[in-house]
C-alpha cells in the first residue's frame, strides 16, 4: 500500500522569507511524486511533479521540490514568499504503472505581510 | 482548453435521501477520478474509470454508492440513501492515460447530508 504523510497541519512563514512544506511518502517500487494547491472552495490545482531525472524539479508560481530516495522525502520550497501563497498544499504518490494516487491530509501555508 | 466540469456545486440533503453527481471530464482524458474530500483531510479515492471500465472501487462502500461512466466521457456518482458521515466534497479529476500524468481536478461537488 502506498502513503503520504505531512508532518505539519500548519507553516507560517513572513513574506519575502523562505518556505518549505514538509512530505514524506512511502510506496513500492519507483514514485511518481506531485504537489497541489487548493484554494478556499476550489479543486486542487498541479504545481509540480517528479517523475525521473533531476532530484530538484521546478514548477509554477516559483515553487520548487526536491526529491530525496533515501530519505523518501518530498519537501516543498519556494526561495521567497507571497501572501499570495497562502492556501492549502497536497502531496500526493503514485507508484510506477500504477493508477491511483495517494494525498496526504494537506499543510495550511499562512503567509503574513 | 475546457477544465473539468462538475455540477452541482452545493447540495443539501437529509439522511435517507439520494443524490447524483456529474462530472465530464477534459476532452481525450481516458482515466477519471472521483475522491471524496472530508473536511481537514486530502481526497480519498473512491473509484477509477479507464474508459467505461472500472479500474479500482476498492474504498467505494458499494452498499450505497454507485458510480458509472456509460460512453467513457461524463461520469455520474451517485449516493443511495446518503448518510451523516458523507457529508464532504466530492472530486473528480481526470488524466491522460500516460502513467506519468498529473491529474486535473474539477471545483468539486459540497454536499451536506442533515
Amino acid at each position: 500500500a502506498q502513503s503520504v504523510a505531512q508532518p505539519e497541519d500548519q507553516v507560517n512563514v513572513a513574506e519575502g522569507n523562505p518556505l518549505t512544506v514538509k512530505c514524506t511518502y512511502s510506496v513500492s517500487g519507483n514514485p511518481y511524486l506531485f504537489w497541489y494547491v487548493q484554494y478556499p472552495n476550489r479543486g486542487l490545482q498541479f504545481l509540480l511533479k517528479y517523475i525521473t531525472g533531476d532530484n530538484l524539479v521546478k514548477g509554477s508560481y516559483g515553487f520548487e521540490a526536491e526529491f530525496n530516495k533515501s530519505q523518501t522525502s518530498f519537501h516543498l520550497k519556494k526561495p521567497s514568499a507571497l501572501v499570495s501563497d497562502s492556501a492549502l498544499y497536497f502531496c500526493a504518490v503514485r507508484a510506477t504503472g500504477a493508477g491511483k494516487s495517494t494525498f496526504g491530509d494537506g499543510t495550511t501555508l499562512t503567509v503574513k505581510p | 482548453e475546457a477544465g473539468v466540469a462538475q455540477s452541482p456545486r452545493y447540495k443539501i440533503i437529509e439522511k435517507r435521501q439520494s443524490v447524483a453527481f456529474w462530472c465530464n471530464p477534459i476532452s481525450g482524458h481516458a482515466t477519471l477520478y472521483w475522491y471524496q474530500q472530508i473536511l481537514g483531510q486530502g481526497p480519498k479515492l473512491l473509484i477509477q474509470f479507464q474508459n467505461n471500465g472500472v479500474v479500482d472501487d476498492s474504498q467505494l462502500p458499494k452498499d450505497r454508492f454507485s458510480a458509472e461512466r456509460l460512453k467513457g466521457v461524463d461520469s455520474t456518482l451517485k449516493i443511495q440513501p446518503a448518510k451523516l458521515e458523507d457529508s464532504a466534497v466530492y472530486l473528480c479529476a481526470s488524466r491522460i492515460p500516460s502513467g506519468t500524468g498529473e491529474l486535473f481536478f474539477g471545483e468539486g461537488s459540497r454536499l451536506t447530508v442533515l
